[in-house]
């Protein structure tokens, strides 16, 4: 159980493009999800947090004009990185849990090359 | 904010040994700390969690203790196996409810090898 899928893997884009990062749980309904950010050889940081049916609560410094995060319902929530650049090349990995008390699982990352 | 220290960064040992990684957290509020092991490529997985109502909690070769006065925890492996070489992240929660919870802080990572 606590499946965390995320799509898509891999991506490759142009610089001014705009990426759509997906993230599902599913087996389970997830009230809130997080999305990271992670640098080769670095840990994981904190972007944002979105809640199903709010709008999405961002860490200090990440910008959310950029980063667009939807959560319309409590199976999907998605990460749109708008008029990319090669510095927002990374890892994006998205997390969700069932409830306020249950283990956070991730999906298993996405990683973004912009040309 | 919360602060999650971890050591080391790097852990080489030889199969069969023990792998014993540390991390300390600065709030005090902090009552969840999972860790979660990462391979080349593909997000955290959960191996251990504890609670901070509970000092040690094991799974087969793995352990966790914590230590709340010292604010530190530590994870345990035993008996270790070349497929355990991944990076492993500790992590507290900042919050003890609402929208928050969950809300997790980690710590810089440890690289494990197991060598044959």
């Amino acid at each position: 159980g606590a499946v965390v899928s995320q799509h898509p893997s891999r991506v490759i884009c142009k610089s001014g493009t705009s990426v759509k990062i997906e993230c599902r749980s599913l087996d389970f309904q997830a009230t809130t999800m997080f999305w990271y950010r992670q640098f080769p050889k670095q840990s994981l940081m904190l972007m944002a947090t979105s809640n199903e049916g709010s709008k999405a609560t961002y860490e200090q410094g990440v910008e959310k004009d950029k980063f667009l995060i939807n959560h319309a319902s409590l199976t999907l929530s998605t990460l749109t990185v708008t008029s990319a650049h090669p510095e927002d090349s990374s890892f994006y990995i998205c997390s969700a849990r069932s409830s306020y008390n249950s283990p956070l699982h991730f999906g298993n990352g996405t990683r973004l090359t912009v040309t | 904010g919360e602060n999650v220290e971890q050591h080391p960064s790097t852990l080489s040992v030889q199969e069969g040994d023990s792998a014993v990684i540390k991390c300390t957290y600065s709030d005090s509020a902090s009552n969840y700390f999972p860790w979660y092991k990462q391979e080349l490529g593909k997000g955290p997985q959960l191996i251990i969690d504890i609670r901070s109502n509970v000092g040690e909690k094991k799974d087969q070769r793995i352990a966790v203790t914590l230590n709340k006065t010292a604010k530190h925890f530590s994870l345990h492996i035993t008996e270790t196996q070349p497929e355990d070489s991944a990076v492993y992240f500790c992590a507290a929660s900042i919050g003890t409810g609402g929208t928050s919870y969950g809300k997790l802080t980690f710590g810089q990572g440890t690289i494990l090898t197991v060598h044959p």
